[in-house]
């Protein structure tokens, strides 16, 4: 079983449609998490932190439910610049110091007008 | 701040040739890491440095090289490429364990 697993997509939705991201990690010592935002050939850039309170930063919501190892990313009022790969990762502690970024496979997202 | 800078932006390499990947970050980070991302593909760990003169292996190093003499420079070495190392290279840094920040990518192709 994978460390991060995604559904990979694609998700096709029109504007102003909400979509949901679902995510989830098999490593339960895994402490942190974040979603990822990957435009067509370019970096991945931080979208938001997940917290185990879930926490909301304008159309987007996250969510972490620890006991299901399961995770979620919202979005609200799809836009068209919306249209990306949303990354899922999860940080854990590797021994002797060292932390471990694992990052799922993503899922695209199309918003059509 | 440029953030993290990587040059080439592409490269065509023939097999058996060498390069270095070049990254540097201008933010003081103390970790830097090496992904390769294939189509379709997640991020992979080559290699990473929680500091100047300290690296290690992550999930996929055979093929690769990394020094980390300074803190904002972390060259990534490919010996002998092979077709299947034909891949997008992202470096990354970060303050502490916790989100990184990548650097633009080198799109290598191994012919």
């Amino acid at each position: 079983r994978k460390e991060v697993e995604q559904d990979p997509g694609p998700f096709n939705v029109p504007e102003g449609a909400t979509v949901a991201f679902n995510c989830t990690y098999s490593n339960s010592a895994s402490q942190s998490f974040f979603w990822y935002r990957q435009d067509c050939r370019k970096e991945p850039k931080l979208l938001m932190s997940v917290y185990s309170s879930g926490n909301e930063d304008g159309r987007f919501t996250a969510q972490l439910n620890r006991a299901s190892q399961y995770i979620s990313l919202l979005i609200r009022d799809s836009k068209l610049s919306d249209s990306a790969t949303y990354l899922c990762v999860a940080l854990r502690h590797s021994g002797a110091g060292s932390y471990q970024l694992t990052f799922g496979k993503g899922t695209k997202l199309s918003v059509i007008p | 701040n440029a953030g993290v800078t990587q040059t080439p932006k592409f490269r065509i390499l023939k097999i058996g040739q060498s390069m270095t990947l070049q990254c540097t970050q201008d933010m003081n980070h103390n970790y830097m890491y090496w992904y390769r991302q294939d189509p379709g593909m997640g991020l992979k760990l080559i290699y990473y440095s929680v500091g100047a003169g300290i690296t290690d292996k992550g999930e996929v190093p055979n093929g690769y090289n990394v020094s980390r003499s300074t803190t904002e420079d972390f060259p990534l070495r490919l010996e002998l490429a092979a077709p299947s190392q034909t891949s997008v290279y992202f470096c990354a840094s970060s303050s502490a364990p916790r989100q990184v920040d990548f650097g633009p990518g080198t799109r290598l192709t191994v012919t």
